[in-house]
């Protein structure tokens, strides 16, 4: 089954600094990899989503990355600040036919020091 | 209002008590899910149903039993209650295979 592997477990980064966390992925038949923001006492958002077909998708400060044949993608935070402070998870999702079921990361704690 | 809301936001009992957590979602979806939050944050998913239709059964305990009574309700029940079974229990929706949208959890605490 699909198998996400997400670095590091925590980010300390200056406030305006960028901050990159990145997810690698076993199954080369997922199709769809979401980022999900989880703030303390609260459950997690998505943030941003990209599948199979697209390479890059941005959304204001924040873009995802992803590179299907080293099957790996990436979260890139711009002019980082201190709301950006949260828990931040990848997840891959394989073919509906194993199951429809999304795959998370183990998260990354990322902390923006004004 | 809430669009995925789950109750309680708290629960504190004894090893071996039976306890529910119940959830409900507004937003129409047909699909709804219970994920497990570890101590160290992590992830994972136990049940899914689709309109009412359990779909995903992951290796969980049968002291576990989710019940959905419609498409936009799906409570939990675990009976005889471990230490192991302390965690945040998430609720979440999606229209078919789509965005997850997760309840605020329930935080179990078992002494």
């Amino acid at each position: 089954g699909e198998n996400v592997e997400q670095h590091p477990s925590t980010l300390s980064v200056q406030e305006g600094d960028s901050a990159v966390i990145k997810c690698t992925y076993s199954d080369s038949a997922s199709n769809y990899f979401p980022w999900y923001k989880q703030e303390l006492g609260k459950g997690p958002q998505l943030i941003i989503d990209i599948r199979s077909n697209v390479g890059e998708k941005k959304d204001q400060r924040i873009a995802v990355t992803l590179n299907k044949t080293a099957k790996h993608f990436s979260l890139h935070i711009t002019e980082t600040q201190p709301e950006d402070s949260a828990v931040y998870f990848c997840a891959a999702l394989p073919p509906y036919n194993q199951g429809g079921k999304l795959i998370f990361g183990q998260g990354t704690e990322l902390s923006v020091k004004p | 209002d809430t669009a995925v809301s789950q109750t309680p936001k708290y629960l504190v009992t004894q090893m071996g008590n039976d306890k529910s957590i119940k959830c409900e979602q507004n937003l129409g979806h047909d699909t709804m899910y219970w994920y497990k939050q570890d101590s160290k944050k992590f992830l994972k998913i136990m049940f899914s149903y689709n309109n009412k239709e359990l779909i995903i059964n992951e290796t969980v305990p049968n002291r576990f039993s989710p019940k959905s009574p419609d498409k936009a309700h799906l409570n939990l029940h675990i009976n005889s209650l471990e230490l192991g079974d302390s965690a945040v229990y998430f609720c979440a929706s999606s229209l078919g295979i789509g965005e997850l949208f997760f309840g605020e959890g329930s935080r179990l605490t078992v002494l």
